[in-house]
């Protein structure tokens, strides 16, 4: 089965700063899709990137990028140009590339900005 | 387009009472997901539906755990009698099902108290 690891409970970032949320996984398999959720207080999950296995380009979505090391299995998520909304529970996120569709989540970083 | 819709966002009731709750998926989402959150914790898979059927309930604890998603479109789920390591928030997603990167959608959840 594979685990979705998330090493930093917490982490805090000043506002216009850049900050990287660690993300790692196990697998056995090649092809397999990796996403960066956030989670507000209002609880609604957002999907924030999304990077699939075969792509050796890291995804960027505007101020967010992703830093995918296949063979290190890890995933790790840039936040530049902090913004007090991005405050929020982020959640990394493994999806095997099978009929199974299922999303196995690690177990969050709390991030905070500090105006 | 609506999104995920789930009621109630709020319930609060005794031990060993009953208690449900309600999915309404994005329109055409043929897959929808019912997930476990405890409090500062990654969500986990409950049971997963293709269309009516439910195809991944090996997590669902069977039990006191029970759902239907009658038609293949509304969801529902249901825990009697309750416990009170069951306080936590429920959260529904769906996803538009065939080959694609995936992503679910998710709403703002329920959140579950046991007194």
């Amino acid at each position: 089965a594979q685990t979705v690891t998330q090493s930093q409970p917490e982490m805090s970032v000043q506002e216009a700063e850049t900050v990287t949320l660690s993300c790692t996984y196990d697998t056995s398999e090649s092809d397999y899709y990796l996403f960066w959720y956030k989670q507000p207080p209002s609880r609604q999950m957002i999907l924030v990137i999304r990077q699939e296995a075969y792509k050796q380009q890291n995804a960027t979505e505007n101020r967010f990028s992703v830093n995918f090391q296949k063979a290190a299995k890890s995933f790790s998520l840039k936040i530049s140009d902090s913004q007090l909304g991005d405050a929020a529970m982020y959640f990394c996120a493994y999806r095997s590339d099978n009929a199974g569709n299922m999303l196995t989540f690690g177990g969050g970083t709390r991030l905070m900005v500090k105006p | 387009e609506a999104g995920v819709v789930q009621s109630p966002r709020y319930k609060i009731i005794e031990k060993k009472q009953p208690v449900a709750f309600w999915c309404n998926p994005i329109s055409g989402h043929n897959t929808l997901y019912w997930y476990l959150q405890n409090l500062g914790q990654g969500p986990e898979l409950l049971i997963r539906y293709e269309n009516e059927e439910a195809v991944d309930d090996s997590q669902l604890p069977k039990d006191r755990f029970s759902a239907e998603r009658l038609k293949g479109v509304d969801s529902t789920l249901k825990i009697q009698p309750a416990e009170l390591g069951d306080s936590a928030v429920y959260l529904c997603a769906s996803r538009l099902g065939g080959a694609n990167t995936g992503e679910l959608f998710f709403g703002e959840g329920s959140r579950l108290t046991v007194l």
